[in-house]
């Protein structure tokens, strides 16, 4: 069945420094790839999405792009700030929308705490 | 995106009794989920909450257990029954307007239960 792996946290970084949080995965066909974002206390936010392999999707300064030749949706900020710390979670859907496919499936979600 | 509203957002249970959940949206959407996030966990699909008609299970998760309603677009309910304290968890309703659209999480309902 279908999988997401995440890189072990937690991960604990200072204002401005450069973050990078892995995530490969495991699908058949072309699935849709998902970063949602929860903060403390709060529920999920969809973070960025790519739908297609090279796909790119950025929002709040946070990129990942989809490559299918590493089955990877990396994701990444230059500059992150206090704000950022939150739990971050990897997703995927099969290749459809449609009702009978639209499971998420998801990563075991990373911790990330920015220091001032 | 959809307005999602979960009550309650928290509570506290004793062992045995039920709790209902409710999920509104502000707008009318085809596809409504159940999830269970136990803690320090990931996400767990519950089910999908068919309006209608009953709700599809995953593996592990039954009826009996966790029964649903969806008596519309815009609304669902989740009830946590007989619990005990390994139903512990924060549960979330999360919906998809259609199908071209990925899915938006509500703020989600954290239980305890004693």
């Amino acid at each position: 069945g279908d999988s997401v792996t995440q890189m072990e946290g937690p991960v604990t970084l200072s204002e401005e420094a450069f973050l990078t949080i892995n995530c490969t995965y495991t699908a058949t066909g072309y699935p849709s790839l998902f970063w949602y974002v929860q903060y403390p206390g709060e529920g999920l936010q969809l973070l960025l999405k790519a739908t297609k392999a090279d796909d790119k999707g950025s929002n709040k300064g946070f990129e990942a792009t989809y490559r299918k030749e590493t089955t990877s949706f990396h994701l990444e900020k230059g500059s992150v700030q206090v704000s950022d710390s939150a739990v971050y979670f990897c997703a995927l859907t099969p290749r459809s929308y449609t009702g009978a496919n639209s499971k998420l499936t998801f990563g075991k979600g990373i911790t990330l705490s920015v220091r001032p | 995106s959809a307005v999602i509203s979960q009550k309650p957002s928290r509570d506290i249970c004793q062992r045995g009794t039920s709790l209902t959940i409710q999920c509104q949206v502000d707008s009318q959407v085809t596809m409504m989920f159940w999830y269970r996030q136990q803690p320090g966990q990931s996400l767990t699909l519950i089910a999908t909450a068919n309006q209608g008609s009953e709700a599809t299970y995953e593996s592990g998760f039954v009826i009996d257990k966790f029964p649903i309603s969806r008596p519309n677009l815009t609304f669902s309910t989740l009830t946590v029954s007989n619990m005990s304290p390994e139903d512990s968890s924060i549960y979330l309703c999360s919906v998809q307007r259609d199908s071209n659209q990925p899915q938006h999480f509500g703020d989600g309902t954290r239980l305890s239960i004693l």
